[in-house]
């Protein structure tokens, strides 16, 4: 149980497209979602967290018009990200919590996105 | 501001020989504390939280207040340990509605044969 699935795992794309990016619980209904991002040998920093059905609460120095989210049903969040340049390119990953069953405050990950604009 | 230390990039040892890997944290209140794993090509995932005080895998992690300490230590280390693990405490935003974790650099482990 407590599946979370990212797709697609891989993208590559020109300067100034945008790039949409999906995360889904198979098995369980997240109240809340992560995104994350991770620099080569970094750690994972936060992005945003976001809950069904309400607007993202973005940290502090990410763009909310550039990583634009959305959390419209509790199996499924996407981050898009618009106009990508260069310096977009990364490992965004995207994490879950929620559900009865499942203990509070645990994220499940999923296996994350790598990101390369050209 | 709230911090998490994990003063060690690398760690290296034998396998049978005991394993610590250090985590300090810097956070206001009381967070709650987790470790979380990554094995070669999975995903991260979750080893062990304080609150729950298990040992998961052979590993267990101590908290403490004073020492502002979360580290984690298995008594024999084995080969399948190899990952990179990160500390992660874990508190209420300010709105009070959400748990957001924040993860330390991480630490490579590799167990030696």
């Amino acid at each position: 149980g407590a599946v979370v699935s990212q797709h697609p795992s891989w993208v590559i794309c020109k300067s100034g497209t945008s790039v949409k990016i999906e995360c889904r619980s198979l098995d369980f209904q997240a109240t809340t979602m992560f995104w994350y991002r991770q620099f080569p040998k970094q750690s994972l920093m936060l992005m945003a967290t976001s809950n069904e059905g309400s607007k993202a609460t973005y940290e502090q120095g990410v763009e909310k018009d550039k990583f634009l989210i959305n959390h419209a049903s509790l199996t499924l969040s996407t981050l898009t990200v618009t106009s990508a340049h260069p310096e977009d390119s990364s490992f965004y990953i995207c994490s879950a919590h929620g559900g009865a069953l499942l203990a509070k405050n645990i994220q499940y990950f999923g296996a994350g996105t790598r990101l390369s604009v050209l | 501001a709230q911090r998490v230390t994990q003063p060690e990039k690398l760690l290296s040892v034998f396998k049978g020989a005991p394993v610590e890997l250090k985590c300090n944290y810097s956070y206001s209140g009381s967070p709650e504390l987790f470790w979380y794993v990554q094995y070669s090509r999975q995903r991260l995932q979750l080893l062990l939280r304080h609150i729950s005080r298990e040992s998961i895998k052979g590993f267990t992690a101590d908290l403490n207040k004073g020492e502002t300490s979360f580290h984690l230590k298995k008594p024999f280390a084995q080969e399948e340990d190899s990952a990179m693990y990160y500390c992660a405490p874990a508190a209420v935003n300010s709105g009070g509605s959400n748990y957001k974790l924040t993860f330390g650099k991480g630490t490579l482990l590799t167990v030696n044969p």
